[in-house]
């Protein structure tokens, strides 16, 4: 099982253009995150998605966009990026019985 | 606002001491948990404390969690150089989303051969 898959991995955009972060799980989890992580501030979410169907605003939601696609995807768009959204984006996904979070690899990005 | 806080924020050990890490965190748990990260990867997690739970082990790792000092401490013994990782609490909150998880800062661990 490849587990959670996130793409691209690095990425770097110039102030104002849009790009789509893709995000893919293998482990029929209903439930799935978007979190960013800087320097000094930790993991900060983003949104998430209960389940198929439903998206919810995280701590830092301004400036993104979010789509379940279906039970195995979520995006994360950002419609015209700021070097304030530098950063690393993590997607993950949860078991449901034990709450364990199941991240990807993460996705790197750079905001001129 | 983010829930944990892990102290401290930097730890640097040799090979085979223990190292402990503790987080403090300002609501109502549900549960506790602990994730490690190697530099540049994803969150791997270790460990998982319910509310009602004391203190919890699995391999190396012990866990404690005390509901009314609102803090949990992680213990690796007998560290290794591959131990050298960042360590992070999240916490789910009782009364909020079941769905949602609050992580802390982290501590990075420096485990010295």
């Amino acid at each position: 099982n490849a587990g959670v898959t996130q793409t691209p991995k690095f990425q770097v955009l110039k102030t104002g253009q849009s790009m789509t972060l893709q995000c893919a799980q293998d482990m029929n989890h209903n439930s799935m995150y978007w979190y960013r992580q800087d320097p000094g501030m930790g993991l900060r979410l983003i949104y998430y998605s209960a389940s198929e169907g439903t998206t919810d605003k995280g701590e830092v939601p301004n400036g993104y966009n979010v789509s379940r696609l279906n039970k195995r995807e979520f995006s994360l768009r950002l419609e015209s990026a700021a070097p304030s959204q530098t950063s690393v984006y993590f997607c993950a996904s949860r078991e449901q019985n034990t709450g364990e979070l199941f991240f990807g690899e993460g996705s790197r990005l750079t905001v001129l | 606002s983010q829930q944990g806080e892990e102290d401290p924020q930097a730890l640097s050990i040799q090979e085979g001491e223990n190292a402990t890490m503790n987080c403090s965190y300002k609501t109502s748990i549900n549960n506790l948990q602990w994730y490690r990260q190697n530099s540049g990867r994803g969150l791997v997690h270790l460990i998982l404390i319910r509310s009602n739970e004391r203190e919890k082990h699995s391999g190396r790792l012990r866990v404690t969690l005390d509901t009314s000092k609102k803090s949990s401490s992680l213990l690796i013994t007998a560290s290794r150089a591959a131990d050298t990782a960042s360590y992070f609490c999240a916490t789910r909150n009782s009364g909020g989303s079941n769905y949602k998880l609050t992580f802390g800062k982290g501590t990075l661990l420096t485990v010295n051969p």
